[in-house]
């Protein structure tokens, strides 16, 4: 099995461009789709980002998502910051025998 | 549009059992796999397990030997069970759906379960 890692926090300012990796320890991050979801405080995730780089509809396209096979790593990159996007963001992958992995979450600040 | 609700009891004491169901409705539910994660507080998510419309079931291997996911198709409800609890699984539990390439979603409202003597 693989580990997904994420920085425990990151800050930005209103109107920035902020991006959260998430990395994988093992096997290729192209290998399996990986899914990023936004949860606020006292709310259940949702999806912001899917197959690797997918919108669903009504996610705005101030957010998105890439893979890396050079840093083995997903992005999810939020530009033009709003405070409300202000939130937990967990990326999410499968292994070969179709395991789900979470990666550790990441707390965003937009201040 | 499909939602899930679910509920279940919120406080268990020690080697308890923990015990939600989650209903759908909207959309089909015989065509998706469905599945429980939980959140520890102040934590991030842990994958419980996921069945199949056909029963069959897949679970975390670091829980395999307590959980159990079972299904009820006339009522589109899925439920789950995990035996003898301890204070380490206090957690809010949600329910999804999972769509292709392991997709969760919707996600049901959470349950906060506490295990406390």
């Amino acid at each position: 099995n693989f580990m997904l890692t994420q920085p425990p926090s990151v800050s930005e300012s209103p109107g920035k461009t902020v991006t959260i990796s998430c990395t994988r320890s093992s096997g290729s991050i192209a290998t399996n789709y990986v899914q990023w979801y936004q949860q606020r405080p006292g709310s259940s995730p949702t999806t912001v980002i899917y197959e690797d780089n997918q919108r669903p509809s009504g996610v705005p396209d101030r957010f998105s998502g890439s893979i890396d096979s050079s840093s083995n790593s997903a992005s999810l990159t939020i530009s033009g910051l709003k405070t409300e996007d202000e939130a937990d963001f967990h990326c999410q992958s499968y292994d070969t025998d179709n395991n789900v992995v979470f990666g550790g979450g990441t707390k965003l600040t937009v201040l | 549009q499909v939602q899930l609700q679910q509920w279940g009891a919120g406080l268990l004491k020690p080697s308890e059992t923990l015990s939600l169901t989650c209903a759908v409705y909207g959309g089909s539910f015989t065509d998706y796999y469905w599945t429980w994660v939980r959140q520890p507080p102040g934590k991030g998510l842990e994958w419980i397990g996921e069945i199949k419309h056909s029963g069959s079931t897949k679970y975390n291997p670091s829980l395999k030997s307590r959980v159990t996911v079972s299904l009820d198709t006339s009522k589109n409800q899925f439920s789950l069970r995990l035996t003898s609890v301890t204070p380490a699984d206090t957690a809010a539990y949600y329910c999804a759906r999972v769509s292709d390439y392991w997709w969760f979603d919707p996600w049901g409202q959470g349950t906060l379960v506490t295990v406390s003597a």
